[in-house]
């Protein structure tokens, strides 16, 4: 069955460093998202992208963040300068023309010491 | 916000017994989605369910929708212990972006 697959799996950054996630999506979906998961605390939405711009974003992506699909099959989250708070797991998910059912991947652990 | 809030928090039952986790939110929605996590794992998508739908079953589940109380049940029926997991409810609503709610933690004793 086609899946969201993310890397890396972990990852262990100091304070002030930029971090990049990559994430391939399922590969004929349309929408891409971003979303983290704090650890004990909700999912929660960080942005859309659609058609090769971001469709929608939260409070929580600020211009630090930033999101890339460099080529036809990888989809990209950076942060610029990571803070203490931004450690979280981070979720890819996609999903298709039309088609609401949003799937996700295993995730990329981030935590910034 | 439309957010989705479960209850309950927490569910212990033991294996073959049926679990009911409920879930509620606040505006209008296009679609409710329901998702399992294992622990510190990705997300799964269980199921989906349209506003104009009223029930819908996938193998032992069982997902109803009440738009008029804003609310959704799962049920899983004849749990097995490889169904403790965090159960969460997702909304949305004019865009693609869900909305989550806390979750229910689920553990079937064995």
């Amino acid at each position: 069955e086609p899946e969201v697959t993310q890397t890396p799996s972990h990852q262990v950054t100091q304070m002030g460093q930029e971090v990049i996630l990559r994430c391939v999506p399922i590969s004929n979906h349309l929408y891409f998202y971003w979303y983290r998961q704090i650890l004990g605390q909700k999912v929660e939405f960080l942005v859309s992208f659609y058609n090769n711009e971001i469709s929608e974003k939260s409070e929580i992506f600020d211009d630090q963040f930033s999101v890339e699909r460099p080529d036809g099959s990888n989809f990209t989250l950076k942060i610029r300068s990571t803070k203490l708070e931004d450690s979280a797991m981070y979720f890819c998910a996609s999903s298709g023309n039309g088609v609401h059912t949003i799937y996700f991947g295993e995730g990329s652990w981030l935590t910034v010491v | 916000s439309q957010q989705g809030e479960e209850d309950p928090q927490a569910l212990s039952i033991q294996e073959g017994e049926n679990a009911t986790m409920n879930c509620s939110y606040k505006t209008s929605i296009n679609n409710l989605q329901w998702y399992r996590q294992n622990s510190g794992r990705g997300l799964v998508h269980l199921i989906l369910i349209r506003s104009n739908e009223r029930e819908k079953h996938s193998g032992r589940l069982r997902v109803t929708l009440d738009t008029s109380k804003k609310s959704s049940s799962l049920l899983i029926t004849a749990s097995r212990a490889a169904d403790t997991a965090s159960y969460f409810c997702a909304t949305d609503g004019s865009s693609y972006k869900l909305i989550f709610g806390s979750g229910t933690r689920l553990l079937v004793r064995p």
